[in-house]
């Protein structure tokens, strides 16, 4: 069973950078798939943030693109977010999540549990 | 990029009622591209459909989902207790994935 699980600072303060680590146990990240992040502010709906393939290949979400970047560490079998000069817009739950392809169908299948992230001085 | 949208906003129903759920893209998509999440509160989302009409792993026939082009619907034929949540529909396309604002299906 593929097994995700954010972690990171719950609180950072404006104009810093935000950095979440995502562990993977149950399947090897260099074995294939994609990789993503997705957040949700409270009460609000589902942003996909970004992907991250094994080869380093990303995909991003255009209006985040500017302050994104994720990275692989495929000897740890984690993989990474940072998102730069945040303000409490960009509080949210963030999760991380496994990017299928199921018969040509792109969805995320697995997902951790979220963390919380709070932008505040 | 294509935007979802989702009604009713919340949909109200009893148990053992039948609910459904709309989705509309503001441009045609391929139906491959479509797919439902089951979200309860302080959990992740939980992949329904994929493919706008095929069932993920381990969910339960009750579920259904249908449409093409624009218009897209998930059906949950009779609500069991535990399907009261909310439900966002997600499109992928040109490389990047988008979400609907979601419907929120509660106990009448």
């Amino acid at each position: 069973q593929v097994h995700l699980q954010e972690s990171g600072p719950g609180l950072v303060k404006p104009s810093e950078t935000l950095s979440l680590t995502c562990a993977v146990s149950g399947y090897s990240i260099s074995s294939g798939y994609y990789w993503g992040w997705i957040r949700q502010p409270p009460g609000k709906g589902l942003e996909w943030i970004g992907s991250i393939y094994q080869s380093g290949i990303t995909y991003y979400n255009p209006s985040l693109k500017s302050r994104v970047t994720l990275s692989m560490d495929t000897s740890k079998n984690h993989f990474s977010l940072k998102l730069s000069s945040v303000t409490a817009a960009d509080t949210a739950v963030y999760y991380c999540a496994r990017r299928a392809v199921y018969s040509g169908s792109y969805c995320f299948d697995y997902w951790g549990q979220g963390t919380l992230v709070t932008v505040s001085s | 990029e294509i935007v979802l949208t989702q009604s009713p906003g919340t949909l109200s129903l009893s148990p053992g009622e039948r609910a459904t759920l709309s989705c509309r893209a503001g441009q045609s998509v391929s139906s491959n591209s479509l797919a439902w999440y089951q979200q309860k509160p302080g959990q992740a989302p939980r992949l329904l459909i994929y493919g706008a009409s095929t069932r993920a792993t381990g969910i339960p026939d009750r579920f259904s989902g249908s449409g093409s082009g624009t218009d897209f619907t998930l059906t949950i034929s009779r609500l069991e207790p535990e399907d009261f949540a909310v439900y966002y529909c997600q499109q992928y396309g040109s490389s990047r994935f988008t979400f609907g604002p979601g419907t929120e299906v509660d106990i009448k």
